[in-house]
């Protein structure tokens, strides 16, 4: 298996502008998560999935950030508007138990 | 609020020698702990984990401890090696959902 994989790895706009990341998880995890690390707040959970079903959003800073996922194998962190503070590695993991297994990340610039 | 604590932000050990790794926890609902490795502009890489059932896990020459009464585990590799110089997240979990990460240790094992 490839792993979790995302898309892009880097991604650099200007503010205001629509960013959208891509992840696809590992076949056969039933539980999909997105995390945000920042040096201030280090790792944080923002949004998870389970059975593509969205269960917890209460990390989603605000409502510039939406979350999909449309099947089992494929999920998007979208960000509209765009702003610098949203400059952070965004990381996908998935999981069918307790060990979840990231992704490289996707390092957002928002200039 | 951060309710899993990781209080030393870096760490340096010789190799050879022993490296302990603490984190501390502030939900006892949590019921399941990981420790995942992280190396620059990649996504975490677990590691080793434990449930609350237990006091011991052990893998190779990576042991986590956990005591719950004092809400602490810690991670001990024996002997440390150059190549586990990375950053190290403790995380926890409740009910195996969502998992709560600490700010990371930064080893660094020196020749």
């Amino acid at each position: 298996d490839a792993g979790v994989i995302q898309s892009p790895r880097h991604e650099v706009t200007e503010m205001g502008q629509e960013v959208t990341l891509r992840c696809k998880p590992i076949s056969g995890h039933n539980s999909l998560f997105w995390y945000r690390q920042t040096m201030m707040r280090g790792l944080e959970l923002l949004i998870y999935f389970n059975n593509n079903v969205p269960i917890d959003d209460s990390g989603m800073p605000e409502d510039r950030f939406s979350a999909k996922m449309p099947n089992a194998s494929f999920s998007t962190l979208k960000i509209q508007p765009s702003e610098p503070r949203d400059s952070a590695v965004y990381f996908c993991a998935s999981t069918q138990s307790h060990e979840q297994y990231f992704g490289p990340g996707t390092r957002l610039t928002v200039t | 609020d951060q309710q899993v604590k990781q209080n030393s932000p870096s760490l340096s050990v010789q190799e050879g020698r022993i490296s302990i790794l603490n984190c501390d926890y502030t939900n006892s609902m949590f019921d399941y702990f990981l420790w995942y490795k992280k190396y620059p502009a990649e996504g975490p890489t677990f590691l080793i984990s434990i449930s609350s059932i237990k006091d011991k896990n052990e893998d190779g020459r990576f042991t986590v401890f956990l005591n719950k009464s004092a809400k602490h585990l810690s991670l001990h590799i024996v002997p440390s090696q150059p190549g586990d110089s990375a950053v190290y997240f403790c995380a926890a979990s409740k009910s195996g959902y969502a998992l709560n990460f600490g700010k990371g240790t930064s080893l660094l094992v020196t020749p």
